[in-house]
């Protein structure tokens, strides 16, 4: 089974600041993909970012990078530059190389404080 | 482009009842995936159609079902609702039931459930 796993609820940042959040899972397989999805109050969930398993490179997509370490199961997320578009919920998703879900977390809920 | 819509935007039921919740998906997607979510839980896959057959399931009973039609879109249909299947449903589309194609998700329906 796969499970993944955020254990900050809520996190706060100010303006032009870096913030990291968490992202731990748990999986046997070997090839899987990880995601970032952002959930602003509109509650359409938007990708931020995704990362191959069998890539060893981080994943960067401008302000956000990822920070994955295959053997310890983590997949962080640094936001650079922080603004206030994006608060929002953040979740760490995972899925398989055969499988067609999601598995999620709970979420991180960050807010940018002007 | 158009992008994944779902109607409607918020539904009240009572316990016993059944509902449809439906889901057009983007242009050029065949694919529809169907999540539960909780309040201040991540999304949980229900189910997922491709070209028309279910394609993947969740831990959800048979009380959930669905249908995609011809032209993609699809529909949720919950019976004997339960005051525990109060949530957000999102729908989510691609352009196949491969693995990892990027599922692009509507702004979801809010069920509640009293």
């Amino acid at each position: 089974a796969q499970t993944v796993t955020q254990s900050q609820p809520e996190m706060s940042v100010q303006e032009a600041e870096t913030v990291t959040l968490s992202c731990t899972y748990d999986t046997s397989e070997n090839n899987y993909y990880l995601f970032w999805y952002k959930q602003p109050p509109s509650r359409q969930m938007i990708l931020v970012i995704r990362q191959e398993a069998y890539k060893q490179q981080n994943a960067t997509e401008n302000r956000f990078s990822v920070n994955f370490q295959k053997a310890a199961k983590s997949f962080s997320l640094k936001i650079s530059d922080s603004q206030l578009g994006d608060t929002a919920m953040y979740f760490c998703a995972f899925m398989t190389n055969t499988g067609n879900q999601f598995y999620f977390g709970t979420g991180t809920s960050l807010t940018v404080i002007p | 482009e158009t992008g994944v819509t779902q109607s409607p935007t918020h539904l009240i039921k009572t316990r016993g009842q059944q509902v449809t919740l439906r889901c057009s998906s983007q242009s050029g997607h065949n694919t529809v995936s169907w999540y539960q979510q909780a309040l201040g839980q991540g999304p949980q896959f229900i189910f997922q159609y491709y070209r028309e057959e279910e394609n993947g399931r969740g831990n959800f009973p048979p009380r959930f079902s669905g249908l995609q039609f011809p032209n993609y879109s699809s529909e949720l249909n919950v019976n004997a609702l339960e005051l525990d299947d109060s949530a957000l449903y999102l729908c989510a589309s691609s352009r196949s039931g491969k693995t990892p194609d990027e599922q692009f998700f509507g702004p979801g329906t809010r069920l509640t459930v009293l």
